[in-house]
């Protein structure tokens, strides 16, 4: 089955920009996403890109997309501490499901 | 925004009895919905794919008759644990697919499942 890997930990002071790393393995991908999950909370759909596009800017957030190295990667600009949460990067498969990543915590300390 | 909601959000439930939980898409309709399930500060695993008026698709390993999955209406899939035992417990989350536009996934806010 498919693989997608993200780093487990970011730490970053506010203000700062994070950019948080994603690797999958399908090659047969049409829409990548990123979510944000709170504690105890479900998932916010935070933006997405499709495969044809290497790069979509979205206010405070920058996708890139390397296809051919399978990379995908999120920059949140001028983080604030209310970015602290888990983001994940999801896959979405030929059959319209999604892979999820392993989640990668971010933390934003004052 | 599409909004998705699920019910209850917490349970605690005994082992043998049975649990089931609601997701509604609360303003669009969803042709498709689909349930996760999330362990402690792990990623979402896929349990099943929930087609309206048609059986459920599940998961490899995933148990059937175990998690029960029915989507009786383009707004309401129900899944019932059954005769839970202490390993179920877990955060259940589901989504919906809205049947217009790109048909993105939305997600409801979880379910936190303890079986005493």
């Amino acid at each position: 089955g498919e693989d997608v890997e993200q780093s487990l930990f970011l730490s970053v002071r506010e203000g700062d920009s994070s950019v948080i790393n994603c690797t999958y393995t399908d090659s047969s991908s049409t829409y990548l996403y990123w979510y944000k999950q709170e504690p105890g909370a479900g998932l916010q759909l935070l933006t997405y890109i499709f495969s044809n596009m290497d790069m979509k800017q979205d206010q405070r957030l920058t996708v890139l997309l390397n296809k051919k190295d399978k990379h995908l990667s999120l920059r949140i600009a001028d983080t604030q501490t209310g970015d602290s949460a888990i983001y994940f990067c999801a896959d979405e498969t030929g059959f319209q499901k999604l892979v999820f990543g392993t989640g990668t915590r971010l933390l934003v300390s004052p | 925004g599409a909004v998705v909601s699920q019910h209850p959000s917490r349970v605690i439930c005994k082992s043998g009895t049975s649990v089931k939980i609601e997701c509604r898409s609360l303003d669009f309709q969803a042709t498709t919905m689909f349930w996760y399930r999330q362990f402690p500060k792990q990623s979402l695993m896929l349990m099943a794919t929930s087609n309206e008026g048609s059986k459920a698709t599940y998961e490899q390993g995933v148990e059937k008759d175990k998690f029960l999955i029915n989507h009786a209406s383009l707004t309401l899939s129900t899944l019932t644990v059954t005769s839970a035992h202490p390993e179920d417990s877990s955060f259940y989350i589901c989504s919906a697919r809205s049947s217009g536009g790109r048909g993105e996934q939305y997600f409801g806010p979880g379910t936190r499942l303890t079986v005493t």
